[in-house]
């Protein structure tokens, strides 16, 4: 019962780095999610996916980068970080829409400094 | 752009007592989740509410929908300490892509 891991948990990085944030689920759920959560701002999706290699921006896709080669990974790169980026990432997974929940990772921490 | 709106943003309670959480949208929606995040952990999914139900139970939980005010509310009867949480709204629109909007949250402290 693995269900939705990411990697890293933590990760400091400095300006100009590129950063990757790992997303595995087992479940082989279609639907695939990438959000930010900041303090004031909750939850706000970045990216998602319905399918392998079919992805779509959400409402703050600027400086990120995703894919979906395959069905259960569905990594986040940040191609150049910038301070803004400093937040928590969170990845989910569903199965096919509409009336099903998300099931989140633990998330992980990203510092840039 | 924010869709769910929590309220209140913080409340806390003796544990026993029944917590009240509201949450207002603002367009046409498919359905209604609530989501429990416990501090430094992932969003829990509590309850999924669809746009043609009124009330849905789960356990303590109860949660109301009333579309023509466009809003919902979770109720969490005889608190525990271990209902500690931030619990956030999240709408899917009735048309169009399949994203979430999340609220900002509301943190509940049930005091022991």
């Amino acid at each position: 019962d693995a269900g939705i891991t990411q990697s890293p948990r933590y990760k400091i990085t400095e300006t100009g780095r590129q950063v990757t944030l790992m997303c595995h689920q087992t479940w082989s759920h279609s639907y695939m999610f990438w959000y930010r959560q900041d303090l004031g701002h909750g939850l706000r999706l970045i990216y998602y996916s319905a399918a392998a290699d079919i992805t779509d921006k959400g409402e703050v896709p600027d400086g990120y980068v995703v894919s979906r080669s395959k069905t259960e990974n569905f990594p986040l790169t940040l191609e150049s970080a910038t301070r803004s980026q400093t937040s928590v990432y969170f990845c989910a997974s569903c199965k096919v829409q509409p009336n099903q929940p998300q099931h989140f990772g633990d998330g992980t921490r990203l510092s840039i400094l | 752009s924010q869709q769910g709106e929590e309220d209140p943003q913080a409340l806390s309670i003796q544990e026993g007592e029944n917590a009240t959480m509201n949450c207002s949208y603002k367009t046409s929606i498919n359905n209604l989740q609530w989501y429990r995040q416990n501090s430094g952990r992932g969003l829990v999914h509590l309850i999924l509410i669809r746009s043609n139900e009124r009330e849905k139970h789960s356990g303590r939980l109860r949660v109301t929908l009333d579309t023509s005010k466009k809003s919902s509310s979770l109720l969490i009867t005889a608190s525990r300490a271990a209902d500690t949480a931030s619990y956030f709204c999240a709408t899917l629109p009735r048309a169009g892509s399949y994203q979430l909007t999340f609220g900002k949250g509301t943190k509940l402290s049930v005091i022991p």
